[in-house]
């Protein structure tokens, strides 16, 4: 695509239910990253995908946060029984590679936990 | 642990004048990226400018360059000839040599624009 594209842009949930977002990054792009904004903690490093390597998950702040990465394309970032401190802008980006090149941004999900 | 810290939360800056923002970081790595986006309300971050640290040589785009002082840590961002679509939130990002996507951001500065 174009540019990085995310989904929901919005999404409004109750606390304990598990919700999932999807990013999908710039064709041919290996890498992919996870960041959280939030009013408290500014912007927060999650998780990062490249190519068939290991995710970096170094970031996830609990083990209710997940990530997977389906055919080195499509990413989906799942949060389960979600807490009202989980909300916040999820921002996905997108490389060409991790060394050197411009990172992409998607304009986010934004997730309201009720 | 890398830390970046911009100093002031708020600018302002009237309409064609110059205006610069701050930023200092800390690491202990000596290959590293810096870089400053800007998140306008549509949420987007957009890479602004980036600077390699081995680089002497301050970085400029168009109307945008930076101030890069490796000794001291800094890495500031000056606006010349600022325009109304420069208004956004500007955020100073800093990436080590090892871990180029790991960006660790700065709490940013809103920058308004004055017509």
């Amino acid at each position: 695509g174009a540019g990085v594209s995310q989904s929901p842009s919005n999404k409004v949930t109750e606390k304990g239910k598990d919700v999932e977002l999807r990013c999908d990054p710039i064709s041919g792009h290996t890498a992919l990253y996870w960041y959280r904004q939030s009013l408290g903690q500014g912007l927060e490093f999650l998780i990062y995908f490249q190519g068939n390597s290991a995710p970096d998950k170094s970031g996830l702040p609990s083990d209710r946060f997940s990530a997977e990465r389906t055919g080195g394309s499509v990413s989906t970032l799942t949060i389960q029984r979600t807490q009202q401190e989980d909300s916040a802008v999820y921002l996905c980006a997108s490389s060409l590679q991790p060394s050197g090149n411009t990172i992409y941004f998607g304009e986010g999900s934004w997730l309201t936990v009720v | 642990a890398q830390t970046v810290t911009q100093s002031q939360p708020e600018m302002s800056v009237q309409e064609a004048e110059t205006v610069t923002l701050s930023c200092t970081y800390d690491t202990s790595e000596s290959d590293y990226y810096l870089f400053w986006y800007k998140q306008p309300p549509s949420r987007q971050m957009i890479l602004v400018i980036r600077q390699e640290a081995y680089k002497q040589q301050n970085a400029t785009e168009n109307r945008f360059s930076v101030n890069f002082q490796k000794a001291a840590k800094s890495f500031s961002l000056k606006i010349s000839d600022s325009q109304l679509g420069d208004a956004a939130m500007y955020f100073c990002a800093y990436a080590g040599g090892t871990s180029y996507g790991k960006l660790t951001f700065g709490q940013g500065t809103i920058l308004t624009v004055h017509p």
